[in-house]
């Protein structure tokens, strides 16, 4: 069981489409981060999010933190074929001490 | 400023052979944490040192293991490598400790292949 959970898993959308990818969890984090991932590269840092409630916005990208800091949201608009990539959510767990990521989501925007 | 630079980038063992995977920070960092990547499991956290002391693990066993230089340089070592143990290793730096919600950043990992 993972403890942050991802979803969709997987995304296929047409360029020009909007997505929303989610990350949900029961417990509560110090902050969250999201990341993008290309094959044989590791992570790189899109956003840090830490107030309960903070949104922040990065050119097409909108990211959001729950009031309660258990859940997060990326939201794209009008995807483009660069946007494909894993995403990924990360944090720092309050009650375990460690950092975790959530399982990942695939996102395809075809041309 | 320079990146986490990790090296090798890529390499092939033999089962039963050890490794030794090796990252340097971004400067002023004095954490570096391990991370093990594989299709069927994502990304699971190995463990996290600052300033020379190891401060958190995860749940992998004894064969994984790793330390920290005073330069904040970190080394990560597999020993009896098992096929299973074939996987991206990315390590990541911060300015703080991991636990504190101090942003992380990666390195572009080592590919190790176990045959």
């Amino acid at each position: 069981t993972q403890l942050l959970e991802q979803s969709p898993q997987f995304l296929s959308i047409q360029e020009g489409e909007n997505l929303t990818v989610y990350c949900n969890s029961s417990s509560v984090f110090s902050s969250l981060q999201w990341y993008r991932q290309e094959p044989g590269e590791g992570p790189v840092l899109l956003v840090t999010v830490v107030t309960g409630g903070e949104v922040k916005k990065l050119k097409r990208l909108t990211f959001q933190f729950g009031d309660a800091r258990k859940d997060s949201s990326l939201h794209i608009t009008a995807a483009q074929p660069g946007d494909t990539g894993l995403y990924l959510c990360a944090g720092a767990s309050y009650n375990f001490n460690k950092f975790y990521f959530g399982s990942g989501t695939k996102l395809n925007v075809k041309p | 400023k320079a990146g986490v630079t990790q090296t090798p980038r890529y390499l092939i063992k033999t089962r039963g052979q050890q490794v030794t995977l090796s990252c340097s920070p971004i400067s002023g960092h004095r954490s570096v944490s391990w991370y093990q990547q594989t299709p069927g499991q994502g990304l699971q956290f190995l463990f996290e040192y600052f300033s020379e002391t190891q401060r958190n693990k995860g749940n992998f066993p004894g064969r994984f293991s790793g330390r920290q230089f005073s330069n904040s340089r970190s080394e990560m070592n597999v020993s009896t490598l098992e096929l299973g143990d074939s996987a991206l290793y990315l390590c990541a730096s911060s300015r703080g400790g991991i636990e504190s919600g101090n942003t992380i950043y990666f390195g572009e990992g080592s590919w190790l292949t176990v045959v």
